[in-house]
């Protein structure tokens, strides 16, 4: 079974820049999850969604950050406008249907966000 | 609020060198308790789900323990290739995952 793909790996831009990260989860896992990983710290939920809707967004900046995931399936978070602290890995995670119990989230390579 | 915290922060083996590494929690309503394992530059890999106080699983040279209050994972003979990061995490209502800040392990030949 293929993983949760994530692009692009890595990404420089300046600060008040905007950018855009893509991802695919495995086929046929309804829940999709996007983490903020801090250099040395553990992964923090920026946003759940079940199929096409938002589940849990409690934790997501919304005046700089957006996610959709269309169609139930590939998902984009933005940022927009980019900030220096905004700079760490960005995890795609997925599973099957409503939640983790009994269901682990699997995670994708990330990508690694530096901002100048 | 949920909290994790995980210690040590980081831990030094020698191959063969058995050790535990720790994982306490305080939170409302516990679903799930998560080991993960994070090579550099990679995703967090799943290693087991715990579900009640005594249960414990094992996989290989890991083996997980819950109680009420903490979970640990027991390295026995490590070798080199167990270096990594690992992550504990916690599933609550709506099923959130909150990690603690991981334990570095390293295992010299």
């Amino acid at each position: 079974e293929a993983g949760v793909a994530q692009s692009p790996r890595y990404k420089i831009i300046e600060k008040r820049q905007s950018v855009a990260f893509w991802c695919n989860p495995i086929s046929g896992h309804a829940t999709l999850y996007w983490y903020q990983q801090i250099l040395g710290q553990g992964p923090k939920l920026l946003i759940q969604f079940q199929n096409n809707g938002v589940v849990d967004d409690s934790q997501l900046p919304k005046d700089r950050f957006s996610a959709e995931r269309l169609k139930g399936v590939d998902s984009t978070l933005k940022i927009q406008p980019a900030k220096l602290e905004d700079s760490a890995v960005y995890l795609c995670a997925s599973s099957r249907v409503g939640g983790t119990t009994n269901q682990p989230q699997h995670f994708g390579d990330g990508t690694r966000l530096s901002i100048l | 609020e949920d909290q994790v915290t995980q210690s040590p922060e980081a831990l030094r083996l020698q191959e063969g060198e058995s050790s535990s590494l720790n994982c306490s929690y305080t939170v409302s309503g516990l679903r799930g308790l998560f080991w993960y394992r994070q090579d550099p530059g990679k995703g967090p890999e799943f290693l087991f789900t715990l579900y009640s106080a005594g249960e414990e699983k094992e996989k290989e040279r890991l083996k997980a323990t819950l109680t009420k209050k903490e979970s640990f994972l027991h390295i026995t003979a490590p070798k080199p290739e167990d270096s990594a990061t690992y992550l504990c995490a916690v599933e609550t209502s709506g099923s959130r995952l909150t990690f603690g800040e991981g334990t570095q392990l390293t295992v010299n030949p």
